[in-house]
């Protein structure tokens, strides 16, 4: 149980485009959903947290306008990275945390490559 | 934002040998966990601690609550060539937004 996927696993896109970035929990509700960016070598930094049917709490310095995430129901969080650019390009981790649980559960991460 | 203390950066054992790492925090956290990723992938939980003073064992695996709440540690023993990753040390303290604090990893490489 508590099994968290991510789609895609990995995307190569052109600067200035967007991508989306899908987070499902597949045997479990879960009202709150987190999404990471992992550089190379480096530990996971938070973005935002995000609770099933509101806005989500973005992390200083982390622009809510170029990283648009959405948590429209209890087994579904996007993350869409806009008009992505090179510097963009890093491995972004979801978790979520179950309704009736505390622990938090990752996902296998997508790898983002920005051309 | 506030990053937990783990040390060495990487650490290389032989199969078959026992390995112990560290996590220190200037914070008091009220959870302490410890996570295991592999390349391309993300954080597998491998054990959580919810007490001060609790030993919590997992396998091969037996991680500690520190008395203070300010660390952790997380042995294993018998090491295998599976065991080679990254371990990260959390912690967390209770509420409704509680979020989750990393440490930077230790990559361990266990030699056959």
């Amino acid at each position: 149980g508590a099994v968290v996927s991510q789609h895609p696993s990995w995307v190569i896109c052109k600067s200035g485009t967007s991508v989306k970035i899908e987070c499902r929990s597949l045997d479990f509700q879960a009202t709150t959903m987190f999404w990471y960016r992992q550089f190379p070598k480096q530990s996971l930094m938070l973005m935002a947290t995000s609770n099933e049917g509101s806005k989500a709490t973005y992390e200083q310095g982390v622009e809510k306008d170029k990283f648009l995430i959405n948590h429209a129901s209890l087994t579904l969080s996007t993350l869409t990275v806009t008009s992505a650019h090179p510097e963009d390009s890093s491995f972004y981790i979801c978790s979520a945390r179950a309704s009736s649980g505390y622990e938090q559960f990752f996902g296998p991460g997508t790898r983002l490559t920005v051309l | 934002g506030q990053q937990l203390n783990q040390s060495p950066q990487s650490m290389f054992i032989q199969e078959g040998e026992d390995v112990s790492m560290n996590c220190t925090s200037s914070s008091i956290f009220n959870t302490w966990l410890w996570y295991k990723q592999d390349p391309g992938e993300g954080p597998v939980l491998l054990i959580a601690l919810y007490k001060a003073g609790e030993l919590t064992s997992n396998g091969r695996l037996t991680a500690q609550f520190g008395i203070t709440r300010k660390d952790s540690f997380l042995n294993i023993s018998a090491s295998i060539p599976s065991d080679v990753g990254i371990y990260f040390c959390a912690g967390r303290n209770t509420g409704a937004n509680s979020k989750l604090t990393f440490g930077k990893g230790i990559t361990l490489s266990v030699r056959p």
